[in-house]
């Protein structure tokens, strides 16, 4: 079957710490593969996505590169400021026919000052 | 600004009471889906419209119901509500299945069954 795996949170950082959030995903075809961002009270939104092998998605400072060889989509970013503080969920969705999108159990993110 | 909107926000509702949640979308997006979160958890997909065909997830269970009049609307409707039902439930939109959509969300309803 088709899935993702986070690493468990919550992650813990200081305002301008580097982050890095894991995502291992398992698939029976070619997925893409997503970055959903989900602040305190709200819906999701996309913070990145990869649709190929070694493409690499980036927006507000954060990266992810879709590494084929190792099923892997860490999120990372250089500096991480207090308003990151969310749930940030990896996701994928299969290329053929429709695939609803399979989501990690979501990592939480807190940066202190 | 084109958008997902959900109203309302938040809803109250009593246990066995049928409660009606409602979706708009003015991207002209021919999917929309209806996600199910409870606290700390991922969403999970309830149903989905693509166009008018509906299509339901196997564990869906028969208390939840969906109706999509036109192409902006949709509503979930779940027709006796338990105190398992509380939840955040995510109305989402995407252009059109895969390769390569992406799925944008609204803002949300949060369900308390009393």
């Amino acid at each position: 079957g088709n899935s993702v795996t986070q690493m468990e949170g919550p992650v813990t950082l200081s305002e301008e710490a580097f982050l890095t959030i894991n995502c291992t995903y398992t698939a029976t075809g070619y997925p893409s593969l997503f970055w959903y961002v989900q602040y305190p009270g709200e819906g999701l939104q996309l913070l990145l996505k990869a649709t190929k092998a070694d493409d690499k998605g980036s927006n507000k400072g954060f990266e992810a590169t879709y590494r084929k060889e190792t099923t892997s989509f860490h999120l990372e970013k250089g500096s991480v400021q207090v308003s990151d503080s969310a749930v940030y969920f990896c996701a994928l969705t299969l290329n053929t026919g429709f695939q609803k999108l399979v989501f990690g159990t979501g990592t939480r993110l807190l940066v202190s000052p | 600004d084109a958008m997902v909107i959900q109203n309302p926000r938040y809803q109250v509702t009593q246990f066995g009471k049928p409660v009606t949640l409602s979706c708009s979308q003015t991207l002209n997006h021919n999917v929309m889906y209806w996600y199910q979160q409870k606290s700390s958890q991922a969403p999970k997909l309830l149903f989905h419209y693509y166009d008018k065909d509906f299509n339901n997830e196997a564990d869906t269970p028969d208390n939840f119901q969906s109706r999509r009049p036109n192409t902006s609307f949709c509503f979930l409707d779940i027709r006796s509500p338990g105190l398992g039902d509380a939840a955040m439930y995510l109305c989402a939109t995407s252009r059109e299945t895969p390769p390569s959509y992406e799925q944008y969300f609204g803002p949300g309803t949060r369900l308390t069954v009393t």
